[in-house]
C-alpha cells in the first residue's frame, strides 16, 4: 500500500470513446503528477499540479486533459486516443514538487490502457 | 541534452551480489533516485544519493560519484523476490526528475 490508488487498473477503449483515469492520495500530499510508461522506455512525465494548480505540461497532445479539483484528487480525461497511447499511466505525489531522499515521490500501482 | 543510462536487463543468481550501474547526464544536479518496480506494481522508492559515496540500506545500497555522473545499485544476498526492473532517475537543477528506461533484474534459484 503506496497511500495513492488508482481506477481503473486496466481499461481497454476505442479509439472514439471518452473515458478519465482516476487517482487519490491519502498522504497529505501538495504535489501530484501524471506520468506515462511505455515498455522498455523511461518514465514520461505528463503534468505537475502543485497546490491544485498545473504547474508543467510537458508538450501533451490535447486528447489528455487532466482536472485537480483538490490537493487528494487527479483526474486524466481521456478522448479520441490513438493506439500509441497504450501504455501504463501511473499517477504519483510528493509533499512539495522540490523531492529529496526524505520527501520522494509515492506512485500508484497505475492503468494499463489499451486503445483498440 | 539530458541522458540517463542503465542496463536493459541483468541476470543473477539467489543468494550472491547483483551491481546496476547507472549514468547519468543533466542540466545541473539536485540528486539521484532509485526505485524498484515489481511487474504490474508501482515503482517503490529504494534511495537517494545527493553527496559522493556509498548509502546502505540493509541488503540495499547505493552509490554516488557526482565527478562521473555515475551511480549504481548493490543488491547483496539476492531473493527471490527481488526480481523486478530498477528504476535510475536524476533530478536537474529545476528539480526535475529525468529517469533511465530500467533495468530488468532477473533471480534464478
Amino acid at each position: 500500500e503506496t497511500g495513492v490508488t488508482q481506477t481503473p487498473r486496466h481499461l481497454v477503449m476505442g479509439m472514439t470513446n471518452k473515458k478519465s483515469l482516476k487517482c487519490e492520495q491519502h498522504l497529505g500530499h501538495n504535489a501530484m503528477y501524471w506520468y506515462k510508461q511505455s515498455a522498455k522506455k523511461p518514465l514520461e512525465l505528463m503534468f505537475v499540479y502543485s497546490l491544485e494548480e498545473r504547474v508543467e505540461n510537458n508538450s501533451v497532445p490535447s486528447r489528455f486533459s487532466p482536472e485537480c479539483p483538490n490537493s487528494s484528487h487527479l483526474f486524466l480525461h481521456l478522448h479520441t486516443l490513438q493506439p500509441e497511447d497504450s501504455a501504463l499511466y501511473l499517477c504519483a505525489s510528493s509533499q512539495t514538487q522540490e523531492i529529496t531522499g526524505n520527501q520522494p515521490q509515492h506512485f500508484g500501482d497505475g492503468t494499463r490502457l489499451s486503445i483498440l | 541534452g539530458q541522458n540517463i543510462d542503465q542496463p536493459t536487463e541483468m541476470t543473477a543468481t539467489e543468494g550472491a551480489i547483483v551491481q546496476i550501474n547507472c549514468t547519468y547526464q543533466t542540466s545541473g544536479f539536485n540528486g539521484l533516485f532509485w526505485y524498484q518496480q515489481h511487474a504490474g506494481e508501482a515503482p517503490t522508492f529504494l534511495s537517494y544519493n545527493v553527496l559522493d559515496g556509498l548509502e546502505e540500506k540493509g541488503r540495499f545500497s547505493s552509490f554516488l560519484s557526482r565527478s562521473k555522473g555515475y551511480s549504481y545499485l548493490l543488491l547483496k544476498e539476492l531473493q527471490m523476490k527481488d526480481s523486478a526492473s530498477y528504476l535510475c532517475a536524476s533530478m536537474d537543477s529545476n528539480y526535475q526528475l529525468i529517469w533511465g528506461a530500467g533495468t530488468k533484474l532477473i533471480i534464478k534459484p
